[in-house]
């Protein structure tokens, strides 16, 4: 089955500063999801990527997928206080429905 | 565009009592997806269903849990004789097509039901 590793677990930055987090599959990624999820409530669409080489960037928030299609990492520019939350990377399987999960990156800006 | 809807928010039940989850997917969609999330085990699939169709319950307990989704009304996780286990969170996703396979499609998360059982 297929697992998804996240790394940093947690991240305090300071407000302005930039940051990436990464997810790295132990299988090909047929399309790799970026959520975000604030403290007790759901999960918010950021970005979708499914081709090897693909950016994709919202506002100051940008995804790439590698070209091996085993490791995406999410940058942020310039960290406000909205980005705070927890940073979730998903994965379809190319077979299965599911989405596999990694445990997700805490992220803290501080003042 | 309403989301997904989930209801209730939070839903309490002692040991030994039924549990009952909503979910009404997005406008359009017509696949729903159920994860529930453990501390410390993050976002677990559970079930993938159509309308009136278990499409994939791979990720289902054996006993006490099971999902609907009827051809009117909202899709319904029912977790029968809840044990304290079951305290997580329950999410609801839905797309307006399937996602396995490549599919471009975004699943859309709902708020969620924090079960809590005593």
């Amino acid at each position: 089955s297929q697992e998804l590793e996240q790394s940093p677990q947690s991240l305090i930055v300071q407000e302005g500063k930039n940051l990436t987090i990464n997810c790295t599959s132990s299988k090909t990624l047929y399309g790799l999801y970026w959520y975000k999820q604030k403290y007790g409530e759901g999960l918010i669409f950021l970005m979708m990527l499914q081709k090897g080489g693909e950016e994709k960037s919202h506002e100051k928030i940008t995804a790439k997928l590698d070209e091996k299609k085993q490791q995406s990492s999410l940058h942020i520019t310039a960290s406000q206080p909205s980005h705070a939350g927890i940073y979730l990377c998903g994965a379809s399987g190319g077979g299965a429905d599911g989405l596999t999960f990694g445990k997700g990156t805490h992220l803290i800006i501080q003042p | 565009n309403a989301g997904v809807m989930q209801n209730p928010r939070h839903l309490v039940r002692r040991r030994g009592q039924e549990a009952r989850l909503r979910c009404s997917p997005m406008k359009g969609h017509s696949h729903v997806y159920w994860y529930r999330q453990l501390p410390e085990e993050g976002l677990k699939f559970m079930v993938y269903l159509q309308k009136e169709n278990i499409i994939d319950e791979s990720g289902m307990p054996k006993e006490r849990f099971s999902a609907e989704f009827p051809k009117e009304g909202p899709s319904i996780l029912r977790i029968q004789q809840v044990v304290r286990g079951d305290s997580a969170a329950y999410f609801c996703a839905s797309s307006p097509t399937r996602t396995s396979g490549g599919g471009a499609d975004t699943q859309y998360f709902g708020p969620g039901t924090r079960l809590t059982v005593l």
